[in-house]
């Protein structure tokens, strides 16, 4: 069946560097995916998402790298701040179209 | 523009009690969802709405569990004799049509005690 899950539950970082989060599918149907990042308290926030047509995709300080061969996934932000610690979730689109699958998580801190 | 928003920010109810949660999504987005996220947990989806098709309702845990949207827009979200297991936080989302990044709401915190 379909899942996804994350390879490191907690991630800390010197502010400055770069961070990668990384994230592992099962269901190579997948066409869609979706990070999203949640601070303690809110809502998941939409960062970025990718097609499975893709292999790359670039915003504001942030990459999203696939991997179809593997099935990875992963979230490379650049010069890391202190507002980017948080929950970061990878999240694919199941075979509803709609529907999304979430990881678990990994947790981000930001360290000056 | 204004998000989606979600009332009460935070419920705590007896178990065994009814609740009703609220959602109001970003006006002129057609599709509605609800998931459900337990402590430390990814989110699960628990149903979905897209304009006026029948709801998929494949992701409700048991039938003390039902939604229901309202002209298109605000839905609400039952749940039924609550037990400890409900306790979560219930967030919703809408997206402008299917298929498409979902925006979410901060959640509705629900304790049973």
């Amino acid at each position: 069946g379909e899942s996804v899950g994350l390879h490191l539950p907690t991630l800390s970082v010197q502010e400055g560097d770069n961070s990668i989060i990384n994230c592992a599918y099962s269901n190579s149907a997948s066409d869609y995916f979706i990070w999203y990042k949640q601070e303690s308290g809110k809502g998941p926030q939409f960062i970025i998402d990718i097609r499975s047509n893709m292999d790359k995709r670039q915003g504001q300080r942030v990459t999203v790298l696939l991997n179809k061969t593997v099935k990875h996934l992963s979230l490379q932000i650049a010069a890391t701040q202190p507002g980017d610690s948080a929950v970061y979730f990878c999240a694919e689109r199941g075979s509803s179209g709609y529907a999304l699958n979430f990881g678990k998580g990994t947790s981000l801190l930001v360290t000056p | 523009g204004a998000g989606v928003s979600q009332s009460p920010s935070n419920k705590v109810t007896e178990k065994g009690k009814d609740v009703e949660l609220r959602c109001d999504p970003i006006s002129g987005h057609t599709a509605l969802y609800w998931y459900r996220q337990s402590l430390g947990q990814g989110l699960e989806f628990l149903i979905y709405f897209q304009g006026n098709s029948a709801p998929d309702k494949s992701g409700l845990p048991s039938d003390r569990f039902s939604a229901e949207r309202t002209g298109g827009s605000v839905s609400t979200l039952t749940i039924q004799r609550t037990q400890q297991e409900d306790s979560a936080v219930y967030l919703c989302a809408s997206s402008p049509e299917r298929g498409r990044e979902q925006y979410f709401g901060p959640g509705t915190r629900l304790t049973v005690t």
